[in-house]
């Protein structure tokens, strides 16, 4: 979607790396969320924001944190990369009118 | 949020309309139906929303049963890029609190 940027797109990183991955939204959505995706579980909330600096757990939160210090930004930070977390990410908004939009997601590998 | 079933998958011949049922038997009063798309290797798309009236929009209608159990997404003229996994999903706040359940979803095959 053009109102979700998501970066990087791939990214192969080792174990025990830190990562940081990035998402962008340009429509001022208040809601934005963290998801990823695994053969055979469907999309999994990792964390989501209602809010700058208002942050909440997801069901797979282990292992990862976020920081929301502006609107357009939200940004999903594993600290110590493990291959359990080779996933593709998807981040998201949330509007009441027209329920979630995603972005185009980043396929993380960790080796 | 109530659970859905769906078919696993569904084949429809390009042109031709594409009419995918959900069952959601114990939804409650304030609940919503929700439609998702997700085309391979992309993120999921909105579709179509709707609580007891039947909804249209420039992607598909949605018919929802008088007594809410069931409903029915319809792809009026199915093309091969509608070929995705279809998710029926049931929630009261639309997912604000990003608690959707996509589960397995409906995989539409369109064919020429």
């Amino acid at each position: 979607d053009a109102g979700i940027t998501q970066s990087p797109r791939h990214k192969v990183t080792e174990t025990g790396t830190p990562v940081t991955l990035r998402c962008h939204q340009t429509e001022n959505h208040r809601y934005m969320y963290w998801y990823r995706q695994d053969p055979g579980h469907g999309l999994r909330l990792i964390h989501y924001s209602y809010g700058v600096k208002d942050t909440d757990k997801g069901e797979v939160s282990d292992g990862y944190s976020v920081s929301r210090s502006k609107t357009e930004d939200f940004l999903l930070t594993l600290e110590s990369a493990t291959s359990s977390q080779t996933s593709v990410y998807f981040c998201a908004t949330y509007r009441q009118s027209s329920g979630y939009t995603f972005g185009s997601g980043t396929r993380l590998t960790v080796v | 949020d109530a659970k859905t079933t769906q078919p696993t998958s569904m084949d429809c011949a390009e042109g031709r309309a594409a009419n995918l049922p959900c069952n959601h038997s114990t939804i409650s009063g304030n609940e919503y139906v929700y439609w998702y798309r997700q085309i391979h290797s992309q993120g999921p798309q909105y579709i179509i929303h709707g609580l007891k009236n039947n909804e249209t929009n420039e992607m598909a209608s949605l018919i929802i049963t008088e007594d809410r159990k069931s409903s029915t997404l319809i792809l009026p003229h199915a093309t091969l890029r509608d070929t995705a996994v279809y998710y029926c999903i049931v929630t009261a706040d639309g997912g604000s609190q990003g608690n959707l359940i996509f589960g397995k979803g409906t995989k539409l095959s369109v064919k020429p």
